[in-house]
């Protein structure tokens, strides 16, 4: 089965700045969602970009996919310190019909720290 | 998007009993599944819950040791069977819908965090 890979595993800003991450995967999806948890708590549902979509925005997070490098990243612009979680990418492949199976694999995670 | 909820939250468990956790979504959802997240490790998918059938299991879990059940279509249980303190760690549902905006997109429940002694 595909896994996600996701990097940096950690990172560590001041407020303000920016926070990017990446997701690496490794077979064909249908789409690709992120996610954010706090202190090992329930899942956050960020953004779902399907893979027809190159680009797609909320409110402070932007989410990029290429599929032709089988990678996405998230972007939190103007971070606070309410930002510091875990973030998890999630890939939902796709059968040979192009059409989701549902279930999620994950990558590994990005612990974010964000100093206030 | 739905409201989802499990019970209990959290328990402490001694080895070789059973625990079943409970997943109750706020309205008629497709599919459910359950995952498990080990200590500091990210989630696994368990099983996809099926309505009325036996639920389907992903390589390395089995029915015997994870019952599922799903009676209808908002409702299901995970058992963790005779359990050992590998089987520490966060269990948590999630559901998805083809009535919701945006299908595909599935959400979570709190999670059960499990630890057995």
């Amino acid at each position: 089965s595909q896994q996600g890979e996701e990097d940096p595993q950690a990172l560590s800003i001041q407020e303000g700045e920016n926070a990017t991450m990446n997701c690496s995967y490794k077979t064909s999806i249908n789409n690709l969602q992120w996610y954010r948890q706090n202190s090992g708590r329930g899942l956050v549902h960020l953004i779902l970009i399907r893979s027809n979509e190159r680009e797609k925005h909320s409110g402070r997070l932007r989410v990029t996919l290429d599929t032709s490098k089988k990678s996405s990243s998230l972007l939190i612009t103007a971070s606070r310190a309410a930002d510091t979680a875990s973030y998890f990418c999630a890939t939902d492949a796709a059968n040979a019909g192009g059409t989701s199976y549902g279930k999620l694999t994950f990558g590994q995670g990005t612990i974010l720290t964000v100093h206030p | 998007s739905a409201v989802i909820s499990q019970k209990p939250s959290r328990d402490i468990c001694q080895r070789g009993t059973s625990l079943t956790i409970q997943c109750q979504v706020d309205s008629q959802v497709t599919m459910m599944f359950w995952y498990r997240q080990q200590p500091g490790q990210s989630l696994t998918l368990i099983a996809t819950a099926n309505q009325g059938s036996e639920a389907t299991y992903e390589s390395g879990f089995v029915i015997d040791k994870f019952p599922i059940s799903r009676p209808n279509l908002t409702f299901s249980t995970l058992t963790v069977s005779n359990m050992s303190p590998e089987d520490s760690s966060i269990y948590l549902c999630s559901a998805l819908s083809n009535r919701w905006q945006y299908f595909n997109e599935q959400f979570f429940g709190p999670g059960t965090r499990l630890t057995v002694l």
